[in-house]
Formats: structure tokens, C-alpha cells, sequence
């Protein structure tokens, strides 16, 4: 079965520190990569998203992601969080060519102090 | 612009009783999805729609029901309430899953509690 790991639960950082969330996939075919956030109190959001060309994605915010395909990742990165990024990140698969439902990661949960 | 619509925001339930969530989007979108979102473990898809007639079980169908009348509503119904089923529920919808085109739109959620 098709699975997304999310490799951190929780991360706090301070203002200006450089931010990488893990996520990995399981399914070895063609895949759609998405990260979503979801501030507190709100609903998610589309960060990113991956479907092919260019493996580094930009999105909005200052987020970018890379995917790697030998590895199975697709990684979340910032180079200096601000403490209005503190929310929860979810990482997000779907097969490609297939208009399949979304498969989402359990979550990093994003702490940042002023 | 409403987007997607979830009522009611919060509930609280007795184990036994039974209610349906609301979701009405006015994007015309085919596809729509229920998710229950728990602590540790991220979304988890319910059921969902790629149009009018046409419901799929997800991932965690089990306790409930959902139908799909009109393009613009999916409501989901919690057939005899468990305290399992305390969650936050997502709505979410886009044009049939096509998601390079159209991104999948969130509802606001909608807070269960069952005692």
C-alpha cells in the first residue's frame, strides 16, 4: 500500500534558522508531490507541488521542496523561518497519471520563536 | 466567493445519536472528499465523490455514510456516534482530482466531539 512518512513530529526553531522537513514515500512508480500547511485554527493550504521537469520546487512563502527519486523524497525546506510559519506541514502523495485521491503524511507540527 | 462550506463548526455528540455533517462548495467541482484529521496521525480520507451518483469508500469508511444528490453537496453521516470518532472533518473539493490544474480546496472543518 501506498504510505507517506513524515520523519518529524514536532520541530521548534528560532527565528531565522534554517528549516528541512522529511517526508518519504513507498510507492516505486510515477508519483505527484504535494506539501500543504495548515496554519492554527484554519484549513490546509497548497505550499507546493511537484508533478515533473525541475525536481526543486518553489512555492509560496519562501518554501521550496526537492524531489529525489532515488531516495523516495521530497523534502521541505526554508532557508530562514519567521515565527509566522509556526503551523503543521503535511506532505502528500498521489500516483501520477491516475486521478487518485490524495495520500497524506501524519504531520510535522512547526514551532518557531520570536 | 464562498469556496467549501462545512456546517456545523462544532458538535458534540452522546454515543448512539446520529447527525450528518455538512458540505456544500459553489466551484461546480466533480470531486469531493471527507477527511478526519486526528492528533499523530495527519488525514485520513473517508469517502469521497467524482460526481453526482458516484460515492468510493477511502481509507476509514467504517461508521459511516455519505451520498452525493448534487454536484454542489456531500454531506456525511454519522450513522450511530463512537467515541473513536471524535476528530476534526474536512471537506474538501476540486475539479475531478486533476491536481497539476486544480489544487484540492479545504472547508474549514468541522470539530466532533462524541461523550
Amino acid at each position: 500500500a501506498q504510505s507517506v512518512s513524515q520523519h518529524n513530529h514536532h520541530v521548534i526553531l528560532s527565528e531565522a534558522a534554517s528549516l528541512e522537513l522529511g517526508c518519504n514515500y513507498s510507492y516505486g512508480g510515477t508519483v505527484n508531490l504535494f506539501w500543504y500547511v495548515q496554519y492554527p485554527g484554519q484549513h490546509l493550504q497548497l505550499l507546493l507541488k511537484y508533478f515533473s521537469g525541475d525536481p526543486l520546487v518553489k512555492g509560496i512563502k519562501g518554501f521550496e521542496a526537492e524531489f529525489i527519486k532515488s531516495k523516495f523524497s521530497f523534502n521541505l525546506r526554508k532557508p530562514s523561518v519567521q515565527w509566522s510559519d509556526t503551523a503543521e506541514y503535511f506532505c502528500a502523495v498521489v500516483r501520477g497519471g491516475s486521478q487518485g485521491n490524495l495520500i497524506f503524511g501524519k504531520g510535522t507540527k512547526l514551532s518557531v520563536k520570536p | 466567493n464562498a469556496g467549501v462550506t462545512q456546517t456545523p463548526k462544532f458538535q458534540v455528540l452522546k454515543t448512539g445519536q446520529s447527525m450528518t455533517l455538512q458540505c456544500a462548495q459553489d466551484m461546480n467541482h466533480e470531486y469531493m472528499s471527507w477527511y478526519r484529521q486526528d492528533p499523530g496521525m495527519g488525514l485520513r480520507l473517508i469517502h469521497y465523490s467524482v460526481g453526482a451518483g458516484i460515492t468510493d469508500q477511502g481509507e476509514v469508511p467504517n461508521g459511516y455514510n455519505v451520498s452525493r444528490s448534487t454536484t454542489e453537496d456531500f454531506p456525511l453521516r454519522l450513522l450511530s456516534a463512537a467515541p473513536s470518532q471524535t476528530s476534526v472533518y474536512f471537506c474538501a473539493s476540486s475539479y475531478v482530482p486533476d491536481y497539476y490544474n486544480s489544487p484540492l480546496h479545504f472547508g474549514n472543518g468541522t470539530r466532533l466531539t462524541v461523550t
